[in-house]
């Protein structure tokens, strides 16, 4: 059972432009959560896909965008980069759960090891 | 909305002293998830428990514990005997949803313990 992986490890980019950052949910889940993470600071929910819809957002402008693959491999686009979009930004899959109410069920998510972003 | 307060931003410690890490939250659902992460240095979000609000049991593993109590909305994390393995940031989190999809993190604690 392979765990969550993202690429690349580490980007450079220059304030404009846009950036794609990716993530593979671990083997059989079909749910992932962005976050952003800037230095010193705690995770923050950018927003979460389950079967390629959105299922979640946190309090993020629309240039920053998302898509889940059939595969559940997910990709996170960034749009019109600003220098305060420098962070780790961390993936972690879970698996939705298809029956359960709230209260007993919860879906254990795992993260990946992060995306660190540059933007000069 | 859901608030997590981590008041202590940096902690230090001599190797095999005890230490503990706070945490304060704020929901008004009456059901609720818990959680404490450890991040080392290389990155990578390292979960250590969950707790959901319906079993304020405290719960130990090792040299770890944790003291969860609802009457004063914390969730405190306890390690005995620190050692240098244990420096990293570690974070509290709180999700008001089964499914994360709303997850909020403290600012985190860094704790260094030195040998």
């Amino acid at each position: 059972e392979t765990g969550v992986t993202q690429s690349p490890t580490h980007l450079i980019k220059t304030r404009g432009q846009q950036v794609t950052l990716r993530c593979s949910s671990q083997s059989g889940h079909n749910t992932v959560s962005w976050y952003q993470q800037a230095l010193g600071q705690g995770p923050q929910f950018i927003f979460q896909y389950y079967r390629e819809e959105e299922n979640g957002r946190g309090n993020f402008p629309p240039r920053f965008s998302g898509l889940q693959f059939p595969n559940y491999s997910s990709e996170l686009n960034v749009n019109a980069l600003e220098l305060d979009d420098s962070a780790l930004y961390l993936c972690a899959s879970s698996l939705e759960s298809t029956s359960g109410s709230k209260g007993w069920m919860y879906n254990e998510q795992f993260f990946g090891p992060g995306t660190r972003l540059t933007v000069l | 909305a859901q608030k997590v307060t981590q008041a202590q931003t940096e902690i230090s410690v001599v190797e095999k002293e005890d230490v503990t890490l706070d945490c304060v939250y704020e929901t008004r659902d009456t059901t609720y998830y818990l959680f404490w992460y450890k991040q080392p240095p290389s990155g990578e979000l390292v979960f250590l428990i969950r707790r959901n609000s319906f079993d304020e049991q405290n719960e130990i593993s090792g040299r770890y514990s944790w003291n969860f109590q609802k009457s004063t909305s914390s969730f405190n994390f306890t390690i005995t005997a620190s050692q240098v393995v244990d420096s990293a940031v570690y974070f509290c989190a709180l999700s008001e949803t089964y499914n994360n999809n709303d997850m909020r993190f403290g600012a985190g604690t860094r704790l260094t313990v030195k040998p």
